[in-house]
């Protein structure tokens, strides 16, 4: 069974960038059969998809439009893990973070709580 | 996007009794490969969503077998047959055949 562990800060300054990673263990992030997520939760937006990567001869990308232009996520094969940033942060960002892989869509990792504040 | 829309909100329960939360998807979660891509969390205070149900009706390993889901295309069921104290928390659905994965807002079950 895959087990995701999720590693990052939880204090950002307003306008900087987020930056979380998730190791997978389990799996390989290079699996053809498989695309890694990123979610995250607030009180006031509740659970929401942020966007993914997944390999299929190439890396592909999809992201949420709610972030689109701020967003990136990475995979890194020699340390079979995939990351997160999210660029020019605002209060509204402050919620926990989880990464998760598709298939059984579980378990999640452990979460992340990150707040934006100065 | 796929809104998902779970009812109620909240429920309270006796332990022992039944407990079933309803989710209707505005479209149908069938892909073409006849699977259904509907999925249930339990998520407990501090803690990630716990997979519950996947594909609609298969129940994850280590799940108690009082869990079931069932349906079809656009309306969905999670039930619990005999409701015990360690089931409270937020139960949620998640659709994942379109972009983007879109989440119920979540079914509170307490404990009368």
């Amino acid at each position: 069974q895959v087990q995701l562990q999720q590693s990052g800060p939880g204090l950002v300054k307003p306008s900087q960038t987020l930056s979380l990673t998730c190791a997978i263990s389990g799996d390989s992030v290079s699996n053809n059969r498989a695309s890694w997520n990123w979610i995250r939760q607030s009180p006031s937006r509740g659970l929401e998809w942020l966007g993914r990567t997944y390999y299929r001869s190439q890396w592909y990308k999809d992201y949420a439009v709610s972030v689109k232009s701020r967003i990136t996520i990475n995979a890194d094969t020699s340390k079979n893990e995939f990351s997160l940033q999210l660029n020019s942060v605002t209060p509204d960002d402050t919620a926990v973070y989880y990464c998760v892989r598709d298939g059984h869509w579980g378990p999640w990792g452990q979460g992340t709580r990150v707040s934006v504040s100065s | 996007d796929v809104v998902m829309t779970q009812t109620p909100l909240s429920l309270s329960v006796t332990p022992g009794q039944p407990a079933s939360i309803s989710c209707k998807s505005s479209q149908s979660l069938q892909n073409t490969d006849g699977k259904t891509y509907l999925y249930w969390y339990l998520q407990r205070p501090g803690q990630p969503p716990q997979l519950l149900i996947y594909e609609g009706s298969n129940r994850f390993s280590g799940v108690p077998d009082r869990f079931s889901g069932s349906g079809s295309g656009t309306d969905y069921t999670l039930k619990i047959s005999r409701v015990e104290a360690e089931d409270v928390g937020v139960y949620y659905c998640m659709q994942t055949p379109h972009l983007p994965i879109t989440f119920g807002q979540g079914t509170r079950v307490e404990i009368e």
